[in-house]
């Protein structure tokens, strides 16, 4: 069954510095997708960036940076130069890729951030 | 274009009460899906659909049911209503294939349900 690990319930960094978030996953499907969400304290989920299982490169999206190992099935977040709008509930995730007939999502606990200013 | 709406955004039942969360949707998405969060936790999948007239169950079924009519309505049903399921709703939709190869969710701002 497919299951995603985050094993940092919540995390402390200085503002400006950097940050890496772990997730861990494990599924039996050879194709996939990884997501990372940002949930703010106003409680919408806000889509930060994405990586399919096939792609060799790790994804960027801005300060954003997914760090994916797919031997380890990790895909740890990792924010550069982190702000204070920073500091929220994020949440990594994984999906079936649709070609394979599956869709369904399945999240991980969360890792609640905190920056320091 | 809005996005995915939910209606209402704040409910208090009383146990053994019914109530049908609204979702909607304008970005002609063939998927839509439930999500519960309990405080503290992710999000676990209640329901899906991908497409109209076509659901299924997601983790947590139990005590909720769906219809899907239109491509653009998703409503989750509560019959019965439980303290069980005093929980945040989010609904979501995706495209099946996106043009950028990215099967994102597109989220709700989420209904707060408390049953007392």
């Amino acid at each position: 069954a497919q299951k995603i690990t985050q094993t940092q319930p919540g995390m402390f960094v200085q503002e400006k510095e950097a940050v890496t978030l772990d997730c861990t996953y494990d599924t039996s499907d050879q194709s996939y997708g990884l997501f990372w969400y940002k949930q703010p304290s106003s409680g919408e989920m806000i889509f930060l960036i994405y990586q399919g299982s096939y792609d060799e490169q790790n994804a960027t999206e801005g300060r954003y940076s997914l760090n994916f190992q797919k031997a380890r099935k990790s895909a740890n977040l990792v924010i550069s130069a982190s702000q204070l709008g920073d500091s929220a509930m994020y949440f990594c995730a994984m999906r079936e890729a649709p070609n394979t007939g599956g869709f369904k999502t399945i999240f991980g606990a969360g890792t609640r951030l905190f920056v320091k200013a | 274009n809005a996005g995915v709406t939910q209606t209402p955004k704040f409910r208090i039942l009383k146990i053994g009460q019914s109530m049908t969360l609204q979702c909607t949707q304008d970005m002609n998405h063939n998927y839509m899906y439930w999500y519960r969060q309990d405080p503290g936790m992710g999000l676990k999948l209640i329901y899906y659909s991908v497409g109209a007239g076509i659901t299924d169950k997601g983790e947590v079924p139990n005590g909720y049911n769906v219809s899907r009519s239109t491509t653009e309505d998703f409503p989750l049903r509560l019959e019965l209503a439980a303290p069980s399921q005093t929980s945040v709703y989010f609904c979501a939709s995706s495209y099946s294939f996106s043009r950028a190869g990215v099967y994102e969710q597109y989220f709700g701002p989420g209904t707060r349900l408390t049953v007392t």
